[in-house]
């Protein structure tokens, strides 16, 4: 169980046009997805908390402008990347917390990624 | 802002010897996380550790919050190669209720057969 997916698993665009990724709890309800960024052998970056029926939360330096996410229900989020730049090029990857952890609090799952390339 | 720090940023072993990383954060945690990252692959949570001076064991991986809730670390014993890949540490802050992870640096593992 726990299972999350995320589409497009790649994506090339070019500059000046958006892109959306989705993100999908396949088999549980997700109350919080989050949405990250990691660069090649680096660490993941944490760009904006979202909660379902409710504006995204995001990190400092995180243009909400620019990277669009909307939650419209308990097991879909989606990130919209507008008027993409070569520098958004990166690997963009959704997590989501079930309602009900089965740790007990805010274990993560993660979804496969997508890797956007704009040129 | 609150900052987890984890070293070594990489460690090279000969199949059979053992790896250690280390976590080390700024502020007391909430909880503790450890996610394994493959190559090309995304991140997969092993194990959560919430209270203080917690040890946990996974077949060879052993896991460990400190008693003040601000350092971790996991330890593998004699590594194999299925065992590359890079693995993260993840705080849950102790002071919010947002679920929000601040994640470590990361660790990658080579294991040389």
């Amino acid at each position: 169980g726990a299972v999350v997916s995320q589409h497009p698993s790649w994506v090339i665009c070019k500059s000046g046009t958006s892109v959306k990724i989705e993100c999908r709890s396949l088999d549980f309800q997700a109350t919080t997805m989050f949405w990250y960024r990691q660069f090649p052998k680096q660490s993941l970056m944490l760009m904006a908390t979202s909660n379902e029926g409710s504006k995204a939360t995001y990190e400092q330096g995180v243009e909400k402008d620019k990277f669009l996410i909307n939650h419209a229900s308990l097991t879909l989020s989606t990130l919209t990347v507008t008027s993409a730049h070569p520098e958004d090029s990166s690997f963009y990857i959704c997590s989501a917390t079930p309602a009900e952890g089965l740790y007990g609090s805010y274990e993560q799952y993660f979804g496969p990624g997508t890797r956007l390339t704009v040129t | 802002g609150q900052q987890v720090m984890q070293i070594p940023q990489y460690q090279h072993v000969q199949e059979g010897e053992d790896f250690t990383t280390y976590c080390n954060s700024s502020t007391t945690l909430s909880n503790i996380q450890w996610y394994k990252q493959r190559p090309g692959g995304h991140p997969v949570f092993l194990i959560q550790l919430v209270k203080s001076g917690e040890v946990k064991k996974q077949k060879r991986l052993t896991f460990q919050f400190g008693e003040a809730k601000k350092n971790s670390s996991l330890h593998i014993t004699a590594t194999q190669t299925t065992d590359v890949g890079t693995y993260f540490c993840a705080g849950v802050d102790g002071s919010g209720n947002t679920g929000k992870l601040i994640f470590g640096q990361g660790t990658t593992l080579q294991v040389k057969p």
